[in-house]
């Protein structure tokens, strides 16, 4: 079975850029998250999906990150415009459906804003 | 929002050296994780724990989920070099941040064959 897919898995933009990242769940996960990750610390969550609704995202900065997932199935998260502090790897990973089922993680992409 | 202290932050250790490394919040939960992230890799699940004073094995490695809810631990017995990586707590459940997982900073381990 294929794990969680994410590309890219590196990108470089200069500030105030727009960047894109997109997620393939594993097949049959109802519930997709992304996550946040600063250098020496542990993935903090932006947004949890469950199918096509995003049912936690109070920890999305809106007035610059967008995210959806049309079909319930890929996810793309959007940053516009990129700041310097944006910086980070940024995760996506899926679970079956309930919130206690374990979150399989994807190798993330990791985001430098010069 | 609820914060995890996890100690040490890093370890240098001989191979077949045991590990200890441990988690504190100061609020419960009532589920906590332990996951291991390699370079250039996401985390990946190593064990769960669901009960207050659960102690749970997978392997070499060892958990426990602490009495007060507030803590846990995870030890690795007779260290190998795939041992090294970052090791993360998790907790979830707990009386802020609901189904939302809390992460600790990490314990990045190397071990020296």
């Amino acid at each position: 079975e294929a794990g969680v897919v994410q590309s890219p898995r590196y990108k470089i933009i200069e500030k105030k850029q727009p960047v894109a990242f997109w997620c393939n769940p594993i097949s049959g996960h109802n519930t997709l998250y992304w996550y946040r990750q600063n250098l020496g610390q542990g993935p903090e969550l932006l947004i949890r999906y469950e199918n096509e609704e995003a049912v936690d995202d109070s920890q999305l900065p809106k007035d610059r990150f967008s995210a959806e997932r049309l079909k319930g199935v890929d996810s793309t998260l959007k940053i516009q415009p990129a700041e310097l502090g944006d910086s980070a790897v940024y995760l996506c990973a899926s679970s079956r459906g309930q919130t206690t089922d374990t979150q399989y993680f994807g190798p993330g992409t990791r985001l430098t804003v010069l | 929002g609820q914060q995890l202290n996890q100690s040490p932050q890093s370890m240098f250790i001989q191979e077949g050296e045991d590990v200890s490394m441990n988690c504190t919040s100061s609020s419960i939960f009532n589920t906590w994780l332990w996951y291991k992230q390699d370079p250039g890799e996401g985390p990946v699940l190593l064990i769960a724990l669901y009960k207050a004073g659960e102690l749970t094995s997978n392997g070499r490695l060892t958990a426990q989920f602490g009495i007060t809810r507030k803590d846990s631990f995870l030890n690795i017995s007779a260290s190998i070099p795939s041992d090294v990586g970052i090791y993360f707590c998790a907790g979830q459940g707990g009386e802020t941040s609901g189904s939302r997982l809390t992460f600790g900073e990490g314990t990045q381990l190397t071990v020296n064959p």
